[in-house]
């Protein structure tokens, strides 16, 4: 079974600039989330889908970010116009199960996440 | 929030030592994982433990929830076990979203 894929797995940008960052969760996996390590910082949540709607978006620092995950399979996050603090890696991450309490816990699998770097 | 803290927050050693890492968090959670972050920023999944002991290779992790604490053994250290180790707790208060302590670096001499 294919593991959680994101693409690309760098990007180089100027400031400004605008990039597209894709994740395609492991199928079946209803639930898709999105975070970030920026340099030497810790790594911060972003945004959680369900299916295809956005459960908890109290990540997302600002609106030059908007991700979607439309028909509820892979997702994309776009960044723009792209700022040199947005620098750092992108990491998505899926879970099989709901999203409501009574799923209980489940393990989240991470891809090998995006780096980016604004110049 | 939960509060997730992580100790040491940087830690070198010999090839060959043993070491264990400390993760503290502030209220009850429902999930809790290990991730080693590579030399090339992959995070790689190590444990899902949200209590009890496993063990993997060298490597084995134990959560006592009710004491809100986890620990990472790592023994017999290699230097491809350098890199940064996170925890990370799930948080449920405002939907399911995963808290990561701040990592302990650890690297590995030859």
């Amino acid at each position: 079974e294919a593991g959680v894929t994101q693409f690309p797995s760098h990007s180089v940008i100027e400031k400004g600039q605008t990039v597209t960052l894709r994740c395609d969760p492991i199928s079946g996996h209803d639930n898709l989330y999105w975070y970030r390590r920026v340099m030497g910082k810790e790594i911060k949540f972003l945004l959680h889908f369900v299916k295809e709607s956005k459960q908890d978006e109290s990540g997302m620092p600002n609106n030059r970010f908007l991700a979607e995950r439309t028909g509820g399979t892979y997702s994309t996050l776009k960044v723009q116009p792209a700022e040199l603090e947005d620098s750092g890696v992108y990491f998505c991450a899926s879970s099989p199960g709901g999203g409501t309490r009574d799923r209980g816990p489940v393990e989240q699998y991470f891809g090998p996440g995006t780096r980016l770097t604004v110049t | 929030g939960i509060q997730v803290e992580q100790s040491p927050p940087d830690l070198i050693l010999q090839e060959g030592a043993n070491s264990t890492l400390r993760c503290n968090f502030s209220d009850s959670v429902n999930n809790l994982q290990w991730f080693h972050q590579n030399p090339w920023g992959q995070l790689i999944n190590l444990f899902y433990i949200p209590s009890g002991t496993k063990q993997n290779g060298r490597l084995s992790a134990t959560t006592v929830a009710t004491e809100r604490y986890s620990l990472l053994y790592i023994s017999s250290s290699q230097t491809t076990d350098s890199g940064v180790y996170f925890c990370a707790v799930e948080d449920w208060a405002g939907g399911f979203k995963t808290i990561f302590g701040a990592g302990t670096r650890l690297f590995v001499k030859a």
